[in-house]
């Protein structure tokens, strides 16, 4: 079974800084690892995936995340944050032996845009 | 290539009541799960269907319950509305890749 960790619940940040929002995950097999966000009111949309390869991952938006087998992370980051990016963001799991099996999310984190 | 579609996005309910909500998923894809939101727990898993069969399902009672058609479209049914049923829910559709595409979501609010 896999389990995800969300560090933070709440990243406020001031326009135009960076910033990483935090993931950790726990899993006995190999992963797929997804960000997600979503924007008030509206469904989850799909920021960027891992299923392979080069352990870092651009999205859309100008995110990217990075995959770290070692610490089990898949941090998302942003050099320049605007205030559309204002949303909840979450980190999702799945076992790439067992298509079955669920995707697990971690509980969120708010990003807040200080003007 | 449409998107996952929910129907009603907005639906207000008086305790004890039932209701039903929809789910079509993206052209082609056999999986839809269900999940619900609320400020105080987050996403929560409630179940999954791959092709008519429930393969899936999250710790809720008995008054959540599913269903889907042949054609894939799902549809959700909570009997005897509580006030902690409001919630949104969201269903996702699954097709080849890992990856899970969501719905717009429907809000419920029990009053």
């Amino acid at each position: 079974a896999q389990s995800v960790t969300q560090l933070d619940s709440q990243v406020p940040v001031f326009e135009e800084a960076p910033v990483e929002l935090r993931c950790n995950y726990s899993s006995s097999v190999s992963v797929y690892l997804f960000w997600y966000v979503q924007y008030p009111n509206q469904g989850l949309q799909l920021l960027l995936k891992y299923l392979s390869g080069s352990t870092l991952v651009k999205g859309i938006n100008g995110f990217e995340a990075e995959f770290n087998k070692s610490q089990t992370s898949f941090h998302l980051r942003k050099p320049s944050v605007h205030i559309s990016d204002t949303a909840e963001y979450f980190c999702a799991v799945s076992s790439v032996m067992n298509r079955d099996d669920k995707i697990i999310f971690g509980k969120g984190t708010r990003l807040h845009i200080l003007p | 290539k449409a998107g996952v579609t929910q129907t009603p996005r907005y639906l207000i309910k008086t305790r004890g009541q039932q209701v039903t909500l929809s789910c079509s998923p993206i052209s082609g894809h056999r999986s839809v799960s269900w999940y619900q939101q609320t400020p105080g727990q987050g996403l929560q898993f409630l179940f999954e269907y791959f092709s008519e069969t429930q393969r899936n399902k999250g710790n809720f009672p008995g008054r959540f319950s599913g269903r889907q058609f042949s054609n894939s479209r799902s549809e959700m049914n909570v009997s005897t509305l509580e006030l902690g049923d409001s919630a949104l829910y969201l269903c996702a559709s699954g097709g080849d890749k890992p990856e899970a595409f969501f719905g717009q979501g429907t809000r419920l609010t029990v009053v």
